[in-house]
């Protein structure tokens, strides 16, 4: 069964520290992967995606992802945390030619000023 | 400007009381979604219309019911809410012209008593 696994439930990181949000997904075929951020009181917003290509993809708000197919994983990053990325961050994979998307639980991104 | 409005954005209802969840949506989109999310757990779908075309997703208890009037409004309807049924519920919408590209609302929370 496909499946999305985001291992770390809370990050704390200082105003400043770069952070990589990890994601690693189950999916037999190649799969449309995506982050998501959701801040208090706010829907989601998508912040990347990647279908095919490069590997690397540059998203919204100074984040990017690597896919990685060896490892199936789909890692955000930043290089610099700003105190307004506090907020709770979801990896999904959509199942091709479907309007089926499965979420991550989610990592809580917490930034110590 | 807000493009997927929810209401409300909190609900108390009653166990077994039904109660009713509103979307509505300014962007044109063609296709529109329900997901479920409780408390520190990922986004569930729970179903979705493509047009006028209802997608139930096979694990969708039949508590859960919705409509689409028309292109700009979908509801949610739970028929005899359960302790167990208290979540966030999110709406969110999609083009087909322009796909996986979800835009959500800010959700609706939904308490039981």
């Amino acid at each position: 069964a496909q499946s999305v696994t985001q291992p770390d439930i809370h990050i704390t990181v200082s105003e400043g520290a770069s952070l990589e949000l990890r994601c690693n997904y189950s999916y037999g075929a190649t799969p449309y992967l995506f982050w998501y951020v959701q801040s208090p009181g706010q829907g989601l917003q998508l912040l990347l995606k990647y279908f095919s290509g490069d590997t690397l993809v540059q998203g919204i708000k100074g984040f990017e992802a690597e896919f990685k197919r060896s490892q199936s994983s789909f890692n955000l990053r930043k290089p610099s945390v700003h105190w307004s990325d506090a907020a709770e961050y979801f990896c999904a994979v959509a199942l091709s030619g479907t309007y089926k998307y499965i979420f991550g639980t989610g990592t809580r991104l917490k930034v110590l000023a | 400007d807000a493009m997927v409005i929810q209401n409300p954005r909190y609900q108390v209802t009653q166990f077994g009381k039904p109660v009713t969840l509103s979307c509505s949506q300014t962007l044109n989109h063609n296709v529109m979604y329900w997901y479920q999310q409780k408390s520190s757990q990922a986004p569930k779908l729970l179903f979705h219309y493509y047009d006028k075309d209802f997608n139930n997703e096979a694990d969708t208890p039949d508590n859960f019911q919705s409509r689409r009037p028309n292109t700009s409004f979908c509801f949610l309807d739970i028929r005899s809410p359960g302790l167990g049924d208290a979540a966030m519920y999110l709406c969110a919408t999609e083009s087909s012209g322009r796909a996986y590209e979800q835009y959500f609302g800010p959700g609706t929370r939904l308490t039981v008593t």
